[in-house]
C-alpha cells in the first residue's frame, strides 16, 4: 500500500518552456502533499506544502509565481515550473501523506528536470 | 533553532552490522522517521518511532530515546544493496518534518 506515482520521470526542454509534473496517490487519499527539490549530493529541500482544496504554503525563498502548485483532489497534485531556466534544473520529488498528521510521507519516484 | 545531526558517511562490510545515529533538537516532537535513498532515486520509508524503545522490522531496527533526543538505525546482515543514504527526519510540534542531511552508507565486499 501507500503508492505514489510521479510523472514524468525525465524532462529535457528548452529555456523558457513551462513544465508540469504530476503527483498521484494511487491507493490512499492524500490530504497533504509536499514538493521537494534536491541538488546532487545535497539534502532534500522542501519547496511547498499543499492541502487539498487550498492554496499551497511555500517555504521561504521559493517563488510562488515560478512554481505553481495545484492540489485539486485528494489524489492529485501538480507542480508547474513556469518559464524554466537552466538554474531550475534539478531533481523534483513529491510526497503524499494520508489522513492524520503523524503519518509518514510516501514519495514518488521523482522527476529529473534538465533545462537546456 | 531546529537541528538534526547524523554522520555524513559510514563504511561497513557485507554481512556485518552497522548503527547509524541521529540526534535532534526540535520544537516539539511527534515522531522520528528513517528513510532510505539510493543514488538518483526518491526516498523510501523505513520506520517510524514515537515511543521510546526499539522497533524491529526484518534486518532493520530503529531505536528512540526521547529524553536524550537520540535515535539510531541498526542494519544487520548487510548486503551490497544496502549501500544508500539514510535520512533521519523528525516531526515537530507543527507536524512539519525536519530533515537531517543524510548518512551515506558504503558497503564493501
Amino acid at each position: 500500500g501507500a503508492v505514489v506515482s510521479q510523472h514524468p520521470s525525465w524532462v529535457i526542454c528548452k529555456s523558457g518552456t513551462s513544465v508540469k509534473i504530476e503527483c498521484r496517490s494511487l491507493d490512499f487519499q492524500a490530504t497533504t502533499m509536499f514538493w521537494y527539490r534536491q541538488f546532487p549530493k545535497q539534502s532534500l529541500m522542501l519547496m511547498a506544502t499543499s492541502n487539498e482544496g487550498s492554496k499551497a504554503t511555500y517555504e521561504q525563498g521559493v517563488e510562488k509565481d515560478k512554481f505553481l502548485i495545484n492540489h485539486a483532489s485528494l489524489t492529485l497534485s501538480t507542480l508547474t515550473v513556469t518559464s524554466a531556466h537552466p538554474e531550475d534544473s534539478s531533481f523534483y520529488i513529491c510526497s503524499a501523506r494520508g489522513t492524520g498528521e503523524a503519518q509518514p510521507q510516501h514519495f514518488g519516484d521523482g522527476t529529473r528536470l534538465s533545462i537546456l | 533553532g531546529q537541528n538534526i545531526d547524523q554522520p555524513t558517511e559510514m563504511t561497513a562490510t557485507e554481512g556485518a552490522i552497522v548503527q547509524i545515529n541521529c540526534t535532534y533538537q526540535t520544537s516539539g516532537f511527534n515522531g522520528l522517521f528513517w528513510y532510505q535513498q539510493h543514488a538518483g532515486e526518491a526516498p523510501t520509508f523505513l520506520s517510524y518511532n514515537v515511543l521510546d524503545g526499539l522497533e524491529e522490522k526484518g534486518r532493520f531496527s530503529s531505536f528512540l530515546s526521547r529524553s536524550k533526543g537520540y535515535s539510531y538505525l541498526l542494519l544487520k546482515e548487510l548486503q551490497m544493496k544496502d549501500s544508500a543514504s539514510y535520512l533521519c527526519a523528525v516531526m515537530d510540534s507543527n507536524y512539519q518534518l525536519i530533515w537531517g542531511a543524510g548518512t551515506k552508507l558504503i558497503i564493501k565486499p
